[in-house]
């Protein structure tokens, strides 16, 4: 099956600091990917559409300059959070699909955030 | 839907049980469902999908049953095993739309040995 990598699994931070979270695609190309955020014993909550080549779409709510998304190539993309609190602990997960028009998503492993 | 500021419901089955898990999805024009099982501290992995044409799949020891006038889904999971404990999501999504699955609450399923 399709396999998706995603590093670091954990990442603590001082506040004030940025982080940089790698979603690789390593057996198909992956024009679309997915960044969600779940809190514990809660569901995914979806952060925004990364699309290779072009801007990423960001729910709701989601402050695109806190989490910043680059989808440069067909096998990466990467959220960057900025100036991370203690409030954007979390775990943090991305997905990849093969295309637009197939529904299935393929997960990484997750990385979990936690900033002291 | 979400389950903000909501805990997980919680299945408990004993060892070699049949488990259900329900689901109930929100959108009439979803068309697609998935479920996913996910490990603690891990991503979500895929156990089965069906589309809206169909009302029942089955995988190994998995099927999903589909109905379409409430608006319900389910997963059996037969023979339970303790590696079967997770969390189980149901994940909706539309044709017509972009796609993109909506996930639902999500049951916590603890197998005892």
């Amino acid at each position: 099956g399709a396999v998706v990598s995603q590093h670091p699994s954990w990442v603590i931070c001082k506040s004030g600091t940025s982080v940089k979270i790698e979603c690789r695609s390593l057996d198909f190309q992956a024009t679309t990917m997915f960044w969600y955020r779940q809190f514990p014993k809660q569901s995914l909550m979806l952060m925004a559409t990364s699309n290779e080549g072009s801007k990423a779409t960001y729910e709701q709510g989601v402050e695109k300059d806190k989490f910043l998304i680059n989808h440069a190539s067909l096998t990466l993309s990467t959220l960057t959070v900025t100036s991370a609190h203690p409030e954007d602990s979390s775990f943090y997960i991305c997905s990849a699909r093969f295309s637009a028009a197939n529904e299935k998503l393929f997960f990484g492993s997750g990385t979990q955030l936690s900033v002291l | 839907g979400e389950s903000v500021g909501l805990h997980l419901p919680t299945l408990s089955v004993q060892e070699g049980d049949n488990s259900i898990i329900n689901c109930a999805y929100s959108n009439s024009a979803s068309d697609y469902f998935i479920w996913y099982k996910q490990e603690s501290g891990k991503g979500p992995q895929f156990i089965i999908d069906i589309r809206s044409n169909m009302d029942k799949r089955q995988g190994q020891r998995v099927t999903v049953l589909l109905n379409k006038t409430v608006k319900h889904l389910s997963l059996q999971i037969a023979a339970t095993q303790p590696g079967d404990s997770a969390v189980y999501f149901c994940a909706e999504s539309e044709s017509g739309g972009s796609y993109i699955p909506t996930f639902g609450r999500g049951t916590s399923l603890i197998v005892h040995p």
